[in-house]
């Protein structure tokens, strides 16, 4: 299993360009989260998705969208880029093994560094 | 709300001496607790997580952690470290009773281990 799998690794964007983080895990896990890492900081959550055609937003989901059309991928969108954007994105995955998932462990991409200037 | 303290933002130790990396959390329901680690330009992995039972909980790479609920904390802990140890370490918390689960991260301790 190659896990849970993010691309690009590395992006530089200009403010008010758009692009689509990819993310995909291969372990069948109905759940799926996206993390933004600032430096100095925790993780925070932007979206995360129960199953296939379900989503909803985390702690700061402002200026991105999401989808879920597959269990295997959930695509992150920058509509339009801004400065305040810049971070570490992680995507995330975990298998409910408790029924609503708590208390799982979540399996964490290697990240996409982003830039926006 | 729940959050989660982690006090030291790094901590520099030698080889083969003990660690102790602190987080405390707040919340006025009941959690469950983790610590993650981050090598350099990798993902988050668990090392351990208390979700029930006995409060000293026992990890990978030769961590464990103790759970203190009087105290609100949960302090992660190694007798011997190694060079390969050096990484950043998250605490999270999960509250128990909600429907999904999402976690609380604290802003990391970077572990500097050197020879």
């Amino acid at each position: 299993n190659a896990g849970v799998t993010q691309t690009p690794k590395f992006r530089i964007l200009k403010i008010g360009q758009s692009m689509t983080l990819q993310c995909t895990q291969d372990m069948n896990h109905n759940y799926m989260y996206w993390y933004r890492q600032d430096p100095g900081m925790g993780l925070k959550l932007i979206y995360y998705s129960v199953g296939a055609g379900i989503t909803d937003k985390g702690e700061v989901p402002n200026g991105y969208n999401v989808s879920r059309s597959t269990t295997e991928d959930f695509p992150l969108r920058l509509e339009l880029a801004a400065p305040s954007q810049t971070s570490v994105y992680f995507c995330a995955s975990s298998y409910p093994m408790g029924g609503s998932g708590v208390g799982d462990e979540q399996y964490f991409g290697p990240g996409t560094r982003l830039t926006v200037t | 709300a729940q959050s989660v303290t982690q006090l030291d933002s790094q901590v520099p130790v030698f080889e083969e001496a003990p660690v102790e990396l602190r987080c405390n959390y707040s919340s006025s329901v009941s959690v469950y607790l983790f610590w993650y680690v981050q090598y350099p330009n990798q993902g988050l992995q668990l090392l351990l997580k208390y979700l029930s039972g006995s409060t000293l909980v026992k990890g990978i790479n030769g961590f464990e952690a103790e759970f203190n609920k009087s105290q609100t904390s949960f302090h992660l802990r190694k007798p011997s470290v190694h060079i390969s140890d050096t990484a950043e370490y998250f605490c999270a918390v999960s509250l128990m009773n909600t429907g999904f689960q999402k976690l609380v991260f604290g802003t990391g301790t970077r572990l500097l281990v050197s020879p």
